[in-house]
């Protein structure tokens, strides 16, 4: 089974709107850690923002946040007043306690931003 | 700004021939990993280090491929004999594993490798 789904292969989205990339995992952990990255087409892994399971609090970093649901396994992200810089891939990715520290991605969902 | 250093950041080469691929982690970060990224398989964790020691390279074909750090400002990925599937890019990446658990992962550029 896949630790880590994004079922968007392709996202559009209109410049100045907000935009929501979805991801669900799949862990029986009780201690983990839900990442975003996001590749341009530069190439570059570029580190966005950070969940640990424990975390009461919806992680937010400037334009991104994260919508955590943890009953439904999803960590999904958000991008408010979306830019023509952010049209990029964007992966999703989890690390367990039990599997000693390991970064495991999601296959990507790339976005593209009109002006 | 610190920064995860690989080179070559190309590499062409025929098959047979040995790939080796250098990652200078930033000084510091005790976690070194190292992933593959290809168009069909997405980004694939190969190998995994935490203080230098080998943690999980479950994701490495053993019979051509070798991770090693030979000190803490150095890892190498080492293909021989390399072969066209082994056409990807290559990303280091290292992190801080701290009680925090977060462990942010810096990545380096990727080495861009092309084997015909």
């Amino acid at each position: 089974a896949q630790k880590i789904t994004q079922t968007q292969p392709g996202m559009f989205v209109q410049e100045k709107e907000a935009v929501t990339l979805d991801c669900t995992y799949d862990t029986s952990d009780q201690s983990y850690g839900l990442f975003w990255y996001k590749q341009p087409s530069s190439g570059e892994m570029i580190f966005l923002i950070y969940q640990g399971s424990y975390d009461e609090q919806n992680a937010t970093e400037g334009r991104y946040s994260l919508n955590f649901q943890k009953a439904r396994k999803s960590a999904n992200l958000v991008i408010s007043a979306s830019q023509l810089g952010d049209s990029a891939m964007y992966f999703c990715a989890m690390r367990e306690r039990s599997q000693g520290g390991k970064l495991i991605f999601g296959q990507g969902t790339e976005l593209s931003v009109k002006p | 700004d610190a920064r995860v250093t690989q080179t070559p950041r190309h590499k062409v080469t025929e098959m047979g021939q040995e790939v080796t691929m250098r990652c200078q982690p930033i000084l510091g970060h005790n976690t070194v990993f190292w992933y593959r990224q290809t168009m069909m398989q997405g980004l694939e964790l190969l190998a995994y280090f935490r203080n230098r020691a080998p943690l999980d390279d479950s994701g490495m074909p053993k019979d051509r491929f070798s991770a090693e750090m030979p000190d803490a400002t150095l890892a190498t990925l080492k293909i021989q004999p390399s072969e066209p599937r082994d056409s990807a890019v290559y990303f280091c990446a290292s992190g801080l594993r701290d009680t925090s658990g977060a462990n942010v992962l810096t990545f380096g550029a990727g080495s861009r490798l092309t084997v015909l």
